[in-house]
């Protein structure tokens, strides 16, 4: 099983819309839990941090359910520059015991229509 | 000042060279990490560093070697490396080892 596993897309979505994303993970030790953005040949850049209450900014929101391993991104009035492929991360505990890393979703890519 | 810097840009290189990629960040992260990425895949973690001590290696091959001289510092040691090692070489830096991650440019190679 996938540690983290996201519906690669494309997601084909005209201007104005709202669009949803959804990730699931493995590990249900895991405490961590952030949504990156990544342009064509650009490096990751941090969108928003996901809490259990869920996170609202601006357009974007996020929620976690721990119970369900599931995370999600909401986008709404989608402009053309949210083009972009978005990833969900999940911090992970590797073995040897203390030492964690960041384990990066495939993906999923969004395209905005105008 | 929030940023990752990562030198130089693109690196080609043959097979029988040994190069250096180069990792800065100013921001007091203590941790720091290198990661690879191949076209339209996500970013695999190589390594991390905390309190520049190397604590995770994935299972690198041995022919990448990276070093941490200090504590805003990280390099990337190349020696023989194979064409399929051609990637995007990303660095990354958080203020400590669970905390969100910030990425530099990263480093295009090419391996001929």
């Amino acid at each position: 099983r996938k540690e983290v596993e996201q519906d690669p897309g494309p997601f084909n979505v005209p201007e104005g819309a709202t669009v949803a994303f959804n990730c699931t993970y493995s590990n249900s030790a895991s405490q961590s839990f952030f949504w990156y953005r990544q342009d064509c040949r650009k490096e990751p850049k941090l969108l928003m941090s996901v809490y259990s209450s869920g996170n609202e900014d601006g357009r974007f929101t996020a929620q976690l359910n721990r119970a369900s391993q599931y995370i999600s991104l909401l986008i709404r009035d989608s402009k053309l520059s949210d083009s972009a492929t978005y990833l969900c991360v999940v911090n992970t505990r590797y073995s040897g015991g203390g030492a964690d890393g960041l384990t990066f979703g495939k993906g999923t890519h969004l395209i905005i229509q105008p | 000042d929030t940023e990752v810097t990562q030198t130089p840009k693109h690196l080609v290189m043959g097979m029988t060279n040994k190069k250096s990629l180069k990792c800065e960040q100013h921001m007091g992260h203590r941790a720091m990490y290198w990661y690879k990425q191949k076209a339209k895949k996500p970013p695999e973690l190589m390594f991390v560093y905390s309190y520049e001590k190397l604590s995770i290696n994935e299972s690198v091959p041995s022919r990448f070697s990276p070093e941490c001289p200090n504590s805003s510092l990280l390099n990337l040691h190349l020696h023989a490396l194979q064409p399929e090692d051609s990637a995007l070489y990303l660095c990354a830096s958080s203020p400590q080892q669970r905390d969100t991650q910030y990425f530099g440019p990263g480093t295009r190679l090419t391996v001929l």
